[in-house]
């Protein structure tokens, strides 16, 4: 299996702009959660699915951001629009319920000027 | 609710030198925690679980429930264990989604 897989590794964009970024989980594996890494506030959740269902998004820290999982083998993390302090990396993780095989992708490291 | 507090967001030592990385967590219940390192620009991976009671990479971590604290230690600090250390908690029997820390970043110098 190779992984957690997102795409891309890194993005760059301007203010304003629309940003998706994508996420293959571990086949199999039914939990899905997207993270935001920055040095100010370290590993920060933003929404999580089960089962390709989102079940708390409260950590989405605004209605720019929004998350998607239409399928058990695919999910976005969308921001429209970009603004500066959405800069950080942006990780995703999958698991199977009942163990804890957390596995976290390879990140996407988000700028935007 | 559940809380994991790392004090320290940046710890420093010498090739050598004893390291431990604080980890503090606030639940009344029976938790299970974890400790997740991240190498230069690379993903999160599990380093150890308390129940597991390994050492990893010279690495422990003992579950103290009076101090509600999880401190990860080694006797003697390489410097390729330079990388950011997360504690993480998850409720035992409860919710399945883990607390992580804010993080603390080790640097050990040559």
């Amino acid at each position: 299996d190779a992984g957690v897989i997102q795409s891309p590794r890194h993005e760059v964009t301007e203010m304003g702009q629309e940003v998706t970024l994508r996420c293959k989980p571990i086949s199999g594996h039914d939990y899905l959660f997207w993270y935001r890494q920055t040095m100010m506030r370290g590993l920060e959740l933003l929404i999580y699915f089960n089962n390709n269902v989102p079940i708390d998004d409260s950590g989405m820290p605004e209605d720019r951001f929004s998350a998607k999982m239409p399928n058990a083998s695919f999910s976005t993390l969308k921001i429209q629009p970009s603004e500066p302090r959405d800069s950080a990396v942006y990780f995703c993780a999958s698991s199977f319920r009942g163990t804890f095989g957390y596995t976290f992708g390879s990140g996407t490291r988000l700028t935007v000027v | 609710a559940q809380r994991v507090t790392q004090p320290e967001k940046l710890l420093s030592v010498f090739k050598g030198a004893p390291v431990e990385l604080k980890c503090n967590y606030s639940y009344s219940g029976s938790p299970e925690l974890f400790w997740y390192v991240q190498y230069s620009r690379q993903r999160l991976q599990l380093l150890l679980r308390h129940i597991s009671r390994e050492s990893i990479k010279g690495f422990t971590a003992d579950l103290n429930k009076g101090e509600t604290s999880f401190h990860l230690k080694k006797p003697f600090a390489q410097e390729e264990d330079s990388a950011m250390y997360y504690c993480a908690l998850r409720l035992s029997g409860g919710s399945y989604i883990p607390t992580f820390g804010r993080g603390t970043s080790l640097i050990v110098h040559p």
